[in-house]
C-alpha cells in the first residue's frame, strides 16, 4: 500500500544532542513537508521541498535541518540549537498544490 | 506574511445543530484553500478544497465557499452528528518559489448526543 512512514513513533533527546526523525514515502510525490504540532497552535511549517536536492525554510526553521537526497526520503534533524524541541512532528507529501498526505507522526520529548 | 486565522474552540454543539467554523486568510497571490479534519487518535485528512474564487468545496455534508472579497473560507454543516467530533484545520497552499501549505491553529468540535 502507498503511504508515508515516519519513525520512530516516540523519541527522547538529551541535552545538547542532535536527533533525526525519519520520513519515507512511496507515493511518488515530488513535494514533502515537515510540520510541528503544539497543543493549541495548530501545525507550523518547518521546512518544505519540491524536488530532490532542493528545500526551503518554513516559518520556524531555526534549530532544524533537512536533506532531500532521494525523492522518497526527507529526514529532519532537530539540533541542539532548538531549545524547545518537545512537540509532535508530522511529515507530509503531495503533488504540488494538491492535498497533503500525512504520516502518523513522531512525538519528541526532552529527557 | 501569509497566514490563516480560525475561530478559537472548543465549539460544543448538540446533535443536529448547525455548524459554522470561521476561517480567514492573508496571502500574497491566489492561494488554494483547504479544510482538513483530525479525528481522535488519527492523522489529518483532507475534508474539502477550493482552488479559485467563488468555488464551493463539499464533502460528507460539509461545505465551504472561497470568498476572495472577504478572504474567507468558512466551514458549514447543516446538521452535525456525534461522529463529527474532531479538530478542524483551515489551510492555504501558495507558490513562493515552491508550493507551501500553511495551517490555522485548528478548532476542536464536540458534538453531544
Amino acid at each position: 500500500d502507498g503511504g508515508i512512514t515516519q519513525s520512530p513513533k516516540y523519541l527522547f533527546r538529551k541535552e545538547g544532542q542532535n536527533v533525526t526523525l525519519s520520513c519515507e514515502q512511496n507515493l511518488n510525490h515530488d513535494a514533502m513537508y515537515w510540520y510541528r504540532q503544539d497543543p493549541g497552535q495548530g501545525l507550523r511549517l518547518i521546512y518544505y521541498s519540491q524536488i530532490v536536492n532542493d528545500f526551503q525554510k518554513g516559518d520556524i526553521a531555526e534549530g532544524y535541518s533537512v536533506s532531500r537526497e532521494k525523492k522518497e526520503s526527507f529526514p529532519l534533524t532537530v539540533t541542539s540549537a532548538q531549545k524547545n524541541p518537545t512537540a509532535f512532528y508530522l511529515c507530509a507529501s503531495s503533488i504540488p498544490n494538491e492535498k497533503l498526505f500525512f504520516g502518523s507522526g513522531t512525538q519528541l520529548s526532552v529527557l | 506574511g501569509d497566514s490563516v486565522t480560525q475561530m478559537e474552540g472548543p465549539v460544543t454543539l448538540s446533535e443536529e445543530a448547525f455548524l459554522t467554523i470561521n476561517c480567514t486568510y492573508t496571502a500574497t497571490g491566489y492561494p488554494s484553500l483547504f479544510w482538513y479534519v483530525q479525528y481522535p487518535g488519527e492523522g489529518l485528512q483532507l475534508l474539502l478544497k477550493a482552488t479559485k474564487a467563488d468555488d464551493k468545496g463539499s464533502n460528507k455534508g460539509f461545505e465551504a465557499t472561497y470568498r476572495k472579497e472577504t478572504t474567507s473560507f468558512h466551514l458549514e454543516k447543516g446538521s452535525v452528528q456525534v461522529s463529527d467530533s474532531a479538530v478542524y484545520f483551515c489551510a492555504l497552499s501558495l507558490y513562493t518559489g515552491g508550493f507551501k501549505t500553511i495551517f490555522g491553529a485548528g478548532t476542536r468540535l464536540f458534538v453531544k448526543a
